[in-house]
């Protein structure tokens, strides 16, 4: 049974940067079946799609956040991880991490973790 | 950006009824769109890809249909269970994008 589990500090001040690592177990993160994402809600808001990135390297970003975001995978871990810096009040969300599937052609999220609330407050 | 527009907002519904959710998208995604169900305290869960295609274990009641710029989520008859917030969400181009979101309700 695949699992996605976030990690990383759940405070983080002003103008610092927000570290996140998310966990899978029940498969592998080097499959070309996937892809693997990061998505976020602020509290009693909507989603919002954050990157997403391929186990070889290539990565996407929203726009609104691509100065501040990177994605990468350790495949030895079987992890990948988000960096968000120079954060704000604004980036105060659950942050969810993701798996995409391959289906004819096209990539679908179709598992997300359980979610980690990241809070930005000094 | 596409934008994705969901509507209504909220729709007030007694169980045993039909639901029926709009997304509308500002330029053709094709038929790669997702619904994804979320209660309070849980994250997204799979509903439907492909527009119409149901995930594992989602039941029949369940239901997408659409393509291009207007999709449809329909509950034939709604549990209890089924009261929660719907998403809708395009991945036809980059960036990917969700909707607003529907909140059902019990009427």
């Amino acid at each position: 049974q695949l699992q996605l589990q976030e990690s990383g500090p759940g405070l983080v001040k002003p103008s610092e940067t927000l570290s996140l690592t998310c966990t899978v177990s029940g498969g592998s993160i080097t499959s070309s079946s996937y892809y693997w994402g990061w998505i976020r809600q602020p509290p009693g808001k909507g989603l919002e799609w954050i990157g997403s990135m391929y186990y070889f390297g290539s990565t996407y970003y929203n726009p609104s956040l691509k100065s501040r975001v990177t994605i990468s995978v350790d495949t030895s871990k079987n992890q990948f991880s988000l960096k968000l810096t120079s954060v704000t009040a604004a980036d105060t969300a659950i942050y969810y991490c993701a798996r995409g599937l391959y289906n004819s052609g096209w990539y679908h999220f179709d598992y997300w973790g359980q979610g980690t609330l990241v809070i930005v407050s000094s | 950006e596409i934008v994705m527009t969901q509507s209504p907002a909220t729709l007030s519904v007694s169980p045993g009824e039909r639901a029926t959710l709009s997304c509308r998208a500002s330029q053709s995604v094709s038929s790669h769109l997702t619904w994804f169900q979320q209660k309070p305290g849980q994250a997204p869960r799979l509903l439907i890809y492909g527009a119409s295609t149901r995930a594992t274990g989602i039941p029949a009641r369940f239901s997408g249909s659409g393509s291009g710029t207007e999709f449809t989520l329909t509950i034939s008859s709604l549990q209890p269970e089924d009261f929660a917030v719907y998403y809708c969400q395009q991945y036809n181009n980059w960036p990917l994008t969700f909707g607003g979101g529907t909140k059902v309700e019990i009427k």
